[in-house]
């Protein structure tokens, strides 16, 4: 089984539509998350950190659930720039600091 | 661009030689990391550096594959006699370690190796 396992879609939305991504994690202990960004060939990017009380930026919100090791990103009004691969990354209980990443989520806004 | 930047961008090689990539971190991180991604999967952790010392590899890394960052600066990461299954990005991040919160990875452009 995966640490981090993602639907790897790909998810195909109209501008304007709300899509939701979830991702699950096996490390009960992990202890930072994050939602990175990964356009078509080229590096991934910080999108968001995720926290247990919930963050939203812009229309962008993140919820962590730790009792059931499940994280969201929810993106509301779809653009068509927000076409790319969503990263559900993890680190985990180690001082290592080093993620550990699920396969991507592939989104498609289409006009 | 994240401040990180790595060299070359894309290498094409034929299978057997020795390749060699260098990575040039944000100046005042301490930590780098180095990371490899397939087609169609997220990128996995190799190896990683605080300063100049070298404290995780992954099993990912076999003996074919070194890395180096003699100053606690740039970084190296050479691949002995490359093999097809090589064939993948080659990413480089950094970040200043300090509470794990905080330990946000700036992720370099990659290098695309090609193995022929």
């Amino acid at each position: 089984r995966k640490e981090v396992e993602q639907d790897p879609g790909p998810f195909n939305v109209p501008e304007g539509a709300t899509v939701a991504f979830n991702c699950t994690y096996s490390n009960s202990a992990s202890q930072s998350f994050f939602w990175y960004r990964q356009d078509c060939r080229k590096e991934p990017k910080l999108l968001m950190s995720v926290y247990s009380s919930g963050n939203e930026d812009g229309r962008f919100t993140a919820q962590l659930n730790r009792a059931s090791q499940y994280i969201s990103l929810l993106i509301r009004d779809s653009k068509l720039s927000d076409s790319a691969t969503y990263l559900c990354v993890v680190i985990g209980s180690s001082n290592t600091g080093k993620l550990i990443f699920g396969q991507g989520t592939t989104l498609q806004v289409k006009p | 661009d994240t401040g990180v930047s790595q060299d070359p961008r894309h290498k094409i090689t034929k299978r057997g030689q020795n390749v060699t990539f260098r990575c040039d971190p944000i100046s005042e991180h301490n930590r780098l990391y180095w990371y490899r991604q397939t087609l169609g999967q997220g990128p996995e952790f190799l190896t990683y550096f605080q300063n100049e010392a070298q404290l995780e590899k992954s099993r990912l890394l076999s003996d074919r594959f070194s890395a180096e960052r003699p100053k606690g600066s740039f970084s190296t990461l050479e691949i002995q006699r490359t093999e097809q299954g090589d064939s993948a990005m080659y990413l480089c991040a950094s970040s200043l370690w300090g509470e794990v919160a905080k330990n946000i990875q700036y992720f370099g452009a990659g290098t695309r190796l090609s193995v022929l």
